[in-house]
């Protein structure tokens, strides 16, 4: 079965310093990645998504940036960190078709001080 | 642009009383509708898909339903540990998905 693993679970930075989350998939070949961020009391807001190695598609103009260095792994990251920034960060695979479900990592909690 | 609105925004039970959930969308080339649920500090878990309008799927005390405009959660006889936030989300020709805001459902023992 598939899984996937999503870490570090809780961060805490300073602003103005750099980001790396990272995401892999275990179980299938060739998904669907995508990252999200989540505020609280809001719903799921896109911000990158990739169909394969080197494939990357932004939503959202920031100052996050995403890459996939390997074909089931995922890394958010940022140079440097604005207060903004802040939010739940999750992570989601999909195979296959148009239409099938994307399913989620158990995110990461990231607190900019 | 695609839009999810769910309502109500938060739904107090007491545990045994049935109620529903509400997502209305408005999609260009609605692909699938989703709901998922989501505990606190967790990543959403995927619960259904539905594809076409008249479609239901059911799980324990889950029911889903979908119309051209909507879809319902039903939830009957609910337990505290349906206590959670669900979200619906539809996905586009593109295949893109668009979340609602969701709902915190809290059921009272």
């Amino acid at each position: 079965s598939q899984t996937i693993h999503q870490w570090p679970a809780t961060l805490v930075q300073p602003v103005g310093s750099p980001l790396s989350l990272e995401c892999t998939v275990e179980g299938t070949s060739n998904p669907n990645l995508y990252w999200y961020r989540q505020a609280a009391g809001r719903g799921l807001q896109l911000l990158f998504y990739s169909v394969g190695i080197g494939q990357i598609s932004s939503e959202v103009p920031q100052n996050l940036s995403a890459s996939r260095p390997q074909d089931r792994q995922f890394i958010l990251s940022s140079k440097k960190l604005l207060l903004s920034d802040s939010g739940f960060y999750l992570c989601a695979w999909s195979v296959g078709r148009e239409g099938r479900p994307q399913h989620f990592g158990d995110g990461t909690r990231l607190s900019i001080l | 642009e695609d839009q999810v609105t769910q309502s109500p925004e938060a739904l107090r039970l007491q545990e045994g009383e049935s109620s529903s959930l509400n997502c209305s969308y408005t999609v260009s080339g609605l692909r699938g509708l989703f709901w998922y649920r989501q505990d606190p500090g967790k990543g959403p878990e995927f619960l259904f898909t539905l594809y076409s309008a008249g479609e239901e799927k059911e799980k324990e005390r889950l029911k889903a339903t979908l119309t051209k405009k909507e879809s319902f959660l039903h939830i009957t006889a609910p337990k505290p540990e349906d206590s959670a936030t669900y979200l619906c989300a539809v996905i586009n020709a593109g295949n893109m998905l668009t979340f609602g805001g969701g709902t915190r459902l809290m059921v009272k023992p």
